[in-house]
């Protein structure tokens, strides 16, 4: 399985954009980046994903570079709400809907 | 519409027993995964069912088998329990195709 590289925990201010980064050097073709948090004592939860272009929703921005070897996920203005652990995981279209999670980020959000 | 639906939510029991957990999908998801999560080796993938066939399965021993019905409805069976089996269980649902996943709350279990 392709693997990713995420910083063990991140902190941010609340109201201010936060920037969580992904490394995915070995990302083959068939490969989807998908994000998903979990919140404290809940299963996690789906953030956004992209294959090669840049998407948005109404949680967040997912940013791909231009080789796919990375990506990072951008929440435009913190809140309280968003302390979790966020997880940047390949997903190979062909494989069923099987998730291969990482150590993820734990961000803290202070007030 | 009602999420996923895993129960029990906590269960205890003792090494060298089995339990069976279950797990009721969003209607119309027809594939439904079951992972472990522990502190320590964080969450895994146990196995993927999707139209009553296991389409993936992760590294877990044979002790751990799974099947699903043909309302989609899926269930897990741990045997002989050891207490390294504690974990929290977590079930998630998708619709076919490179969709979301949509987890349930999990089932809490304790082998003592």
């Amino acid at each position: 399985d392709a693997k990713t590289t995420q910083p063990n925990s991140m902190e941010s201010n609340e109201e201010e954009p936060v920037h969580l980064p992904c490394n995915h050097s070995t990302i083959s073709g068939t490969d989807y980046i998908h994000w998903y948090r979990q919140l404290p004592s809940q299963g996690p939860e789906y953030v956004i994903h992209g294959l090669t272009s840049n998407v948005n929703n109404r949680m967040a921005s997912l940013a791909i570079a231009e080789d796919r070897k990375s990506s990072t996920l951008i929440l435009h203005r913190a809140t309280l709400r968003d302390a979790a652990v966020y997880y940047c995981i390949l997903r190979d279209w062909n494989a069923g809907n099987m998730l291969t999670f990482g150590g993820g980020t734990r961000l803290m959000v202070k007030p | 519409k009602a999420g996923v639906t895993q129960t029990p939510r906590y269960l205890i029991k003792t090494r060298g027993q089995q339990v069976t957990l279950s797990c009721s999908p969003i209607s119309g998801h027809r594939s439904v995964s079951w992972y472990q999560q522990t502190p320590g080796q964080g969450l895994q993938f146990l196995f993927e069912y999707f139209s009553e066939t296991q389409r993936n399965k992760g590294n877990f021993p044979g002790r751990f088998s799974g099947r699903q019905f043909s309302n989609s409805r899926s269930e897990m069976n741990v045997s002989t329990l050891e207490l390294g089996d504690s974990a929290l269980y977590l079930c998630a649902s998708n619709l076919e195709g490179n969709t979301e996943a949509f987890f349930g709350q999990g089932t809490r279990l304790t082998v003592v």
